[in-house]
C-alpha cells in the first residue's frame, strides 16, 4: 500500500482555470509534508513545507494547505509556465532516517 | 553560489557491471542524500550522508553504497547492475541533516542498464 498518494495523475487546464491537486498520506508520526515542482529533465525544486494540520503557505499563484490526512496544492489563475510535475513528500517517524517518502506526482499542463 | 551538480548526465551500462555516480553539493551544505526515480514514479530515498558517515538508508540492497568526502561531495556506487536499476539518480544537498531540511536537487544522472 502506497504511503503517499497523489491525485489526479494528470491534469490539463486552460490558462486562468483554477484547480487543486491532492496528496493523501497514511503514515503516522508526520514530521513534515513537502511540495516540490519538477520540470522535464531536471531535479525537483522545493516549494513548501507544512508541519501541522491547519497550516497554509502561499507563493505567487500557489497555496498549500494541510489537514490530518491530506494536503492540497491550490493553483489560482495558472499560466503556461506553471506546467510541471508536482510532487508531494512526507517525512515521518519510522521513515528512513531523514529521508523523504514521495508520491508519484501530478503532471500538470496549462494550455494557453 | 553554485548549485548541486551531478556527473555524468547520462550513462549506459550492461547487466552485472558496476557504476559510480558523482555529486558536488551546494556551497555551505554538509549533508547529501541520494534518490532513485524510475520513469513515471516519485523519487525513492536510497541513503543520506552527513559529515562523511551514512546517516540513514531506505529500502535498497547493500550493492548500493556511497561515500562522502571532506569537501562534502559524494559518490553513489552500484554493483552487479540489474535491468531494474535503470532510472534517474538524483543527488540532493541540504544545509544540515535533521527535521524538515530543505533539499536542493541536482538535475540527475540518467542510468540505462541493458
Amino acid at each position: 500500500e502506497d504511503q503517499v498518494t497523489q491525485s489526479p495523475e494528470a491534469l490539463r487546464l486552460q490558462e486562468g482555470e483554477s484547480s487543486s491537486l491532492n496528496c493523501s498520506y497514511t503514515v503516522s508520526g508526520l514530521r513534515g509534508l513537502f511540495w516540490y515542482r519538477q520540470d522535464p529533465g531536471k531535479g525537483p525544486e522545493f516549494l513548501f513545507t507544512l508541519y501541522s494540520a491547519g497550516e497554509e503557505k502561499e507563493k505567487e499563484r500557489l497555496k498549500a494547505t494541510l489537514t490530518k490526512k491530506e494536503s492540497f496544492l491550490h493553483i489560482t489563475a495558472p499560466k503556461p509556465e506553471d506546467s510541471a510535475t508536482y510532487l508531494c513528500a512526507v517525512q515521518y517517524s519510522g521513515g528512513g532516517a531523514d529521508g523523504l517518502t514521495f508520491g508519484k506526482g501530478t503532471h500538470l499542463i496549462i494550455q494557453p | 553560489e553554485t548549485g548541486v551538480t551531478q556527473s555524468p548526465t547520462h550513462l549506459i551500462k550492461t547487466r552485472g557491471q558496476q557504476v559510480t555516480l558523482r555529486c558536488s553539493s551546494q556551497s555551505g551544505h554538509n549533508t547529501v542524500s541520494w534518490y532513485q526515480q524510475a520513469l513515471g514514479q516519485g523519487p525513492q530515498f536510497i541513503f543520506q550522508y552527513y559529515r562523511e558517515e551514512e546517516n540513514g538508508r531506505g529500502n535498497f540492497p547493500p550493492r548500493f553504497s556511497g561515500l562522502q568526502f571532506p569537501n562534502y561531495s559524494s559518490e553513489l556506487n552500484v554493483n552487479a547492475l540489474e535491468l531494474d536499476d535503470s532510472a534517474l539518480y538524483l543527488c540532493a544537498s541540504s544545509v544540515n541533516r535533521g527535521l524538515n531540511e530543505k533539499l536542493f536537487f541536482g538535475s540527475g544522472t540518467q542510468l540505462s542498464v541493458l
